[in-house]
């Protein structure tokens, strides 16, 4: 089966730093996404690690070492925009299927 | 270019009814997917097919459904609706469906059952 466990909440203020954790136990691994999901809207794509290491995209960064089963993902100089949910997500062995983990809430605060 | 369209945006049935949900992929995308995801929760995988095939299923009961068209738009069918299956649905495109693709999500059909 798989299980994918990430925080449900955090709070950070504009222009700080937040980190994200996201611990899975899957039946074969093809790679971890992680996607932005703000309240009412599609989920949409931030970045994708197959390999282990940091993948570094503008302010976002994540990382990946399948060995712990463990990633993150790195908000840096947050804006209030960046307020929504952040969702985990891990495609097994065969197929296109993604496990969700339950999201976590990331509020922006002045 | 148009995303991934979903219809209707949202829709209100009564338990024991049944519902059509409608989904048009991205042009050149040939792979669809099925998510639901209840308030508050991550979405959780119904459906994906490819080449009008289905290729997996989650663990739904049958009273869900679907089927892909020959131009890759999707319809996702639930029969005997039960108040737990108030939710947002959600469908996902891609080019093929593996690998590395990311998929690439429509806006969803919120449904509430009364």
């Amino acid at each position: 089966g798989q299980n994918i466990d990430q925080p449900t909440e955090m709070t950070a203020t504009e222009g700080a730093i937040v980190q994200i954790n996201c611990t899975y136990q899957t039946s074969g691994f093809n790679g971890l996404f992680w996607y932005q999901q703000h309240a009412g809207e599609a989920p949409t794509f931030l970045s994708y690690n197959v390999l282990d290491g940091l993948e570094e995209k503008g302010r976002f960064s994540s990382f990946l070492s399948r060995s712990k089963g463990y990633s993150y993902l790195l908000l840096k100089e947050l804006q209030m925009k960046d307020s929504a949910s952040y969702l985990c997500a891990v495609r097994g062995a065969a197929g296109n299927k993604l496990t969700f983990g339950g999201g976590t809430r990331v509020l922006v605060k002045p | 270019d148009a995303g991934v369209t979903q219809s209707p945006t949202h829709l209100i049935k009564t338990r024991g009814q049944h519902v059509t949900l409608r989904c048009s992929p991205i042009s050149g995308h040939k792979s669809v997917s099925w998510y639901q995801q209840v308030l508050g929760q991550g979405p959780q995988f119904i459906f994906q097919y490819y080449e009008k095939e289905e290729r997996g299923r989650g663990n739904f009961p049958d009273r869900f459904s679907a089927r892909q068209f020959p131009n890759y738009s999707s319809e996702l069918n639930v029969n005997a609706l039960l108040l737990g299956d108030s939710a947002l649905y959600l469908c996902a495109s891609s080019l093929a469906g593996g690998g590395s693709e990311k998929l690439f999500f429509g806006s969803g059909t919120q449904l509430s059952v009364l």
